[in-house]
């Protein structure tokens, strides 16, 4: 069983348009974020959930809005993409913030 | 904010040579975790570390964490070309959360 999933694996869209990536965690795990990775590999929080509580929220534009419906699941929702956001988008779990398991990945190409 | 500082960004070593990368932070970390993350794939833990001059091997890979818990190293000895990808130090913060380095992207030559 895969802990953490993320969907879809592969995400093409034109500029302008709004997009969700789902991500969910069958570890049981308290805290769920979000990861923007660029072409340089550089990993860059976004966003975090603690018992459905935002508790990190890094200055990303405010286009992007992280839904938490259950502990187990934290999906980000896009508006109005840019060129920009073209990245890969990691999705992580963990509990007591420590050890982080993250997802595959949802490679996200902007045109 | 705080940061975690990582060098090499890049390392090109030939087959059986040995490995290093370094991370740095100005503050005090309550913990350094190691993630390595292959090419195309996600980044997965390898090693905490949570006392400080802590030393722990994992067969040729061995991490330190620093005497005041402000640095931390992962050494790989005789390079094969399975330990090819990107290693990414990430220090725990003073509000609980975990701070990434920018990584060390290892390429290994046959």
């Amino acid at each position: 069983d895969t802990a953490v999933s993320q969907t879809p694996k592969y995400l093409v869209t034109q500029m302008g348009n709004d997009k969700s990536i789902k991500c969910e965690q069958n570890l049981g795990h308290d805290t769920m974020y979000w990861y923007k990775q660029d072409s340089k590999k550089f990993l860059k929080i976004m966003f975090s959930y603690n018992n459905k509580e935002l508790i990190i929220n890094e200055t990303v534009p405010n286009r992007f809005s992280p839904k938490s419906p259950d502990k187990a699941h934290l999906n980000l929702h896009i508006n109005s993409l840019e060129l920009g956001d073209s990245a890969v988008y990691f999705c992580a779990s963990s509990q007591d913030q420590k050890t982080q398991y993250f997802g595959p990945g949802t490679r996200l190409l902007v045109l | 904010g705080q940061q975690v500082m990582q060098i090499p960004q890049y390392q090109h070593v030939q087959e059986g040579e040995d490995f290093t990368t370094y991370c740095n932070s100005s503050t005090t970390l309550s913990n350094i975790q190691w993630y390595k993350q292959r090419p195309g794939g996600h980044p997965v833990f390898l090693i905490q570390l949570v006392k400080s001059g802590e030393v722990k091997k994992q067969k040729r890979l061995t991490f330190q964490f620093g005497e005041a818990k402000k640095n931390s190293s992962l050494h790989i000895t005789a390079t094969q070309t399975t330990d090819v990808g990107t290693y990414f130090c990430a220090g725990g913060g003073s509000q609980g959360n975990l701070i990434f380095g920018k990584g060390t992207k290892l390429s290994v030559k046959p």
